[in-house]
């Protein structure tokens, strides 16, 4: 199995402009999670999707944060429009069922820096 | 409002000593506490975890401790080696919600 795949893994991009980031989680898996990780405020769950529908957005930071799951294969988070406090690494992550036992699996990570 | 307090923020161990990395909680709705280890470029990857229902569990050189009655609960690395550097990571997670509640790190340096 491939796992969590991210892309890009890095981008660079200028305030104001607007930023995708995408995951394709592990088959089979039911549970999508995306993560923001930053030295200040440490791995923050951002968003969850359950079955492509999303479950729990509060920690989604503002409005201009966003998240689709269009399918069981692909989801998008977005940033429009970005600011340079969005600057961080992204995780997505996915696992199997709603046991909480289940491991979630991470991806690699896209680092967004905003200039 | 961090529900799970992790420390110390950074550690440095020799080679072939004992790692300690303690967390403490708020929350007693919380079932099941996963340790993860996240090495650098990477996302963090399981590494153990334990049921409130256990004192300690143990896998290879990695144990967790954990008292219920203090809501502490901590991991010990016996045996260091470099490639244990990396940072680690405590979390709690709740049996009516599949969101993980996760420490702030610690970041460990095995020295030679």
């Amino acid at each position: 199995d491939a796992g969590v795949i991210q892309s890009p893994r890095h981008e660079v991009t200028e305030m104001g402009q607007e930023v995708t980031l995408r995951c394709k989680p592990i088959s089979g898996h039911d549970y999508l999670f995306w993560y923001r990780q930053t030295m200040m405020r440490g791995l923050e769950l951002l968003i969850y999707f359950n079955n492509n529908v999303p479950i729990d957005d509060s920690g989604m930071p503002e409005d201009r944060f966003s998240a689709k799951m269009p399918n069981a294969s692909f989801s998008t988070l977005k940033i429009q429009p970005s600011e340079p406090r969005d600057s961080a690494v992204y995780f997505c992550a996915s696992s199997r069922y709603r046991d909480i036992y289940n491991e979630q699996f991470f991806g690699p990570g896209t680092r967004l820096t905003v200039l | 409002q961090q529900q799970v307090k992790q420390s110390p923020q950074s550690l440095i161990v020799q080679k072939g000593g004992i790692s300690i990395i303690n967390c403490a909680y708020e929350n007693t709705a919380f079932d099941y506490f996963p340790w993860y280890q996240q090495f650098p470029g990477k996302g963090p990857a399981l590494l153990i975890a334990i049921r409130p229902d256990v004192s300690e569990k143990k896998e290879g050189r990695f144990t967790i401790s954990f008292n219920k009655s203090a809501k502490q609960f901590s991991l010990h690395i016996m045996d260091s080696q470099p490639g244990d550097s990396a940072t680690y990571f405590c979390a709690a997670i709740t049996g009516t919600a599949s969101k993980l509640t996760f420490g702030t790190g610690t970041r460990l340096q095995v020295t030679l």
